[in-house]
């Protein structure tokens, strides 16, 4: 049963546009999201967080949006860079307390120049 | 100041066989999970010890075990290895006994094959 879901393997963004990696989650108890960006070889990099009291978050170019009614989220990536291109992985936790991660399978973004 | 570090960085068992990954957590870090990586999917945890005790177990059979030392650095065992337990080992710490808030820190982990 997979508790978080991101449909799109993969994501191709001009440079210097708008990236929007979306993710979809079912447990509806989820109260902490996080998006974790990963290159080859390396492993995954915290980037942002957003709590379910908050519906956006916002870090430098990078936004995370919260639609809890649709139990929907959303990493926005303005302006894209070529370095921004890596797998990026949505995760969901449960409770404060929580001590584990639900990952997404990922979805590959590639920053074209 | 260094990270997470894994050991080894890849490794090749044979079916059957048992394997122990370890791990040295950020110096200060409390707490250490492992999590299994399988191609084309996200990590999914197996175990989180803090303090030396463990606080959270995935969905894993019995083959799968680990423990924490005293300067909290961890090993992962797996016995009576399968094929389907190839895979990316990672490794993360964070301070406290949860690390949702500080954003948990992964090391690079270790490739796991099975033959």
């Amino acid at each position: 049963d997979q508790q978080v879901k991101q449909n799109s393997p993969s994501l191709s963004v001009q440079e210097g546009r708008i990236s929007i990696l979306n993710c979809d989650y079912t447990n509806s108890m989820f109260d902490y999201f996080l998006w974790y960006k990963k290159y080859p070889a390396e492993g995954p990099t915290f980037l942002i967080s957003i709590s379910s009291i908050k519906d956006k978050n916002e870090d430098g170019r990078f936004t995370v949006f919260l639609n809890k009614s649709a139990k929907h989220l959303s990493l926005h990536i303005v302006p894209s860079q070529p370095g921004d291109s890596a797998v990026y992985f949505c995760a969901a936790s449960e409770g404060q307390g929580a001590q584990k991660l639900v990952f997404g399978q990922g979805t590959r973004l590639t920053i074209n120049p | 100041d260094a990270g997470v570090t894994q050991s080894p960085t890849h490794l090749i068992k044979t079916r059957g066989q048992q394997v122990t990954l370890r791990c040295s957590p950020i110096s200060g870090h409390k707490s250490v999970s492992w999590y299994q990586q399988v191609l084309g999917q996200g990590p999914q945890f197996i175990f989180q010890y803090y303090e030396k005790e463990e606080r959270g177990r995935g969905n894993f059979p019995d083959r799968f075990s680990a423990r924490q030392f005293p300067n909290y650095s961890s090993e992962l065992n797996v016995n009576a290895l399968l094929l389907g337990d190839s895979a990316l080992y990672l490794c993360a710490s964070s301070p406290e006994a949860t690390g949702i808030y500080y954003g948990y820190t992964f090391g690079s982990g270790t490739r796991l094959t099975v033959v």
